[in-house]
């Protein structure tokens, strides 16, 4: 398997551009994590997904963030409008159900920057 | 108190030492306990999964302590090659899927 596979792996936008995330995860993993990375403020959940379901969206920042997962091979993470505090690295990471293992897989990220 | 809380470091540390990290974290209910590997601008790995037993793995020894919410690492004989940021990661308990990362310690080991 070739792990998570996140795009694109560096993002430059204006602000007020709507950016979107895409995230494949590993073939058979049943959760979907999205985090966000900051010096300030370290890893932070945004969203989980379990069976393509939205589980848990306490992470997300504000209603100008929004995450779907139409089926269980792909996940996208929409920011619309950006502004320049959206700047970060974005994780996508997959993991099996938590009877079998939470190891999570993490994907190479998506470096941010807004201008 | 936050979710979960190590000291940033870095920790400097010659070849050869011994060095241990501490996490505490504040849910009780919390059942998961991991120790994850970040390298400079790479994604977060997992190093060793932490068992109420203590675990080890080669150079590696974690232990969990659950009357006092509290998760070591030792690295012994360190190498120049576990130079990163080791995370200290939780499950939120009562929601086995949310996994609650700590800010990282960063050590960087010296010839």
């Amino acid at each position: 398997d070739a792990g998570v596979i996140q795009s694109p792996r560096h993002e430059v936008t204006e602000m007020g551009q709507e950016v979107t995330l895409r995230c494949k995860p590993i073939s058979g993993h049943d959760y979907l994590f999205w985090y966000r990375q900051t010096m300030m403020r370290g890893l932070e959940l945004l969203i989980y997904f379990n069976n393509n379901v939205p589980i848990d969206d306490s992470g997300m920042p504000e209603d100008r963030f929004s995450a779907k997962m139409p089926n269980a091979s792909f996940s996208t993470l929409k920011i619309q409008p950006s502004e320049p505090r959206d700047s970060a690295v974005y994780f996508c990471a997959s993991s099996l159900g938590f009877w079998r293992s939470t190891e999570a897989f993490f994907g190479q990220g998506t470096r941010l920057t807004v201008v | 108190r936050k979710e979960v809380e190590q000291d940033p470091g870095p920790f400097n540390v010659p070849e050869g030492a011994t060095v241990a990290f501490n996490c505490t974290y504040s849910n009780s209910a919390s059942q998961s306990f991991f120790w994850y590997r970040q390298d400079c601008r790479k994604e977060p790995k997992l190093l060793m999964s932490v068992y109420s037993s203590g675990n080890e793995d080669g150079r590696f020894t974690a232990q969990l302590n659950r009357a006092s919410q509290y998760i070591s690492l030792l690295i012994r004989d360190s190498k120049l090659s576990d130079s990163a940021t080791y995370l200290c990661v939780v499950n939120k308990g009562g929601s086995q899927g949310n996994l609650i990362f700590g800010k990282g310690t960063k050590l960087s080991v010296k010839p």
